[in-house]
């Protein structure tokens, strides 16, 4: 049973445009969420977390909105480059628990078209 | 301050073999996490560990594969006895403590023929 879901397994958006990457959970013990991006052959690269305390971080260009009554986060990036074309992942936890190990979706591969 | 190692990169080893996966965690990092890649699947945790400690192994498959942490060196993911599905990416990762963004070495590509 999937507890972090990114149902669209692709994403395609033009250079310059906004890409908005979705992701539900069913745990409701959840409440610290994160970002990870990977390169092809590459470990995950950490891009912004959030707490269920805020509904909104932001950094620079990303930023995540977590709907808490929905169970659902997104990852908006403004603007897309070429460069942001990877796959994303979406992981969570429990904030204050013992084992800290992060719960990873399957991952949505953006593509960035110049 | 270099970040999480992970050797070797790739490994191939013959159905029935040992693989011994190797991981330094940052500097200032205690705790060590162990997530398996499949092919067009998300990091599945397999197992938490602290120094010379097991904290939480549920995600490992219950016989051939072993963890540890020892108190001097990396820490070792062992898989006994491998078999094709075992081939994967295993990837490490080390975070300063509960809560706190994980990150990631580069892993491990396993290919068992």
């Amino acid at each position: 049973d999937q507890q972090v879901k990114q149902n669209s397994p692709s994403l395609s958006v033009q250079e310059g445009r906004i890409s908005i990457l979705n992701c539900d959970y069913t745990n409701s013990m959840f409440d610290y969420f994160l970002w990870y991006k990977k390169y092809p052959a590459e470990g995950p690269t950490f891009l912004i977390s959030i707490s269920s305390i805020k509904d909104k971080n932001e950094d620079g260009r990303f930023t995540v909105f977590l709907n808490k009554s929905a169970k659902h986060l997104s990852l908006h990036i403004v603007p897309s480059q070429p460069g942001d074309s990877a796959v994303y992942f979406c992981a969570a936890s429990v904030y204050g628990g013992s084992q800290g190990n992060l719960i990873f979706g399957k991952g949505t591969k953006l593509s960035v078209k110049p | 301050n270099a970040g999480v190692m992970q050797n070797p990169r790739h490994l191939v080893r013959r159905r029935g073999q040992e693989a011994r996966l190797r991981c330094s965690p940052m500097k200032g990092h205690s705790h060590v996490y162990w997530y398996r890649q499949l092919p067009e699947e998300g990091l599945k945790f397999m197992v938490y560990l602290q120094k010379e400690n097991i904290i939480d192994e549920s995600g490992m498959p219950k016989e051939r594969f072993s963890a540890e942490f020892p108190k001097e060196g990396p820490s070792i993911l062992r898989i006994q006895q491998v078999v094709r599905g075992d081939s994967a990416a295993y990837f490490c990762a080390s975070q300063t403590g509960y809560n706190t963004e994980a990150f990631f070495g580069q892993g491990t590509r396993l290919t068992v023929v």
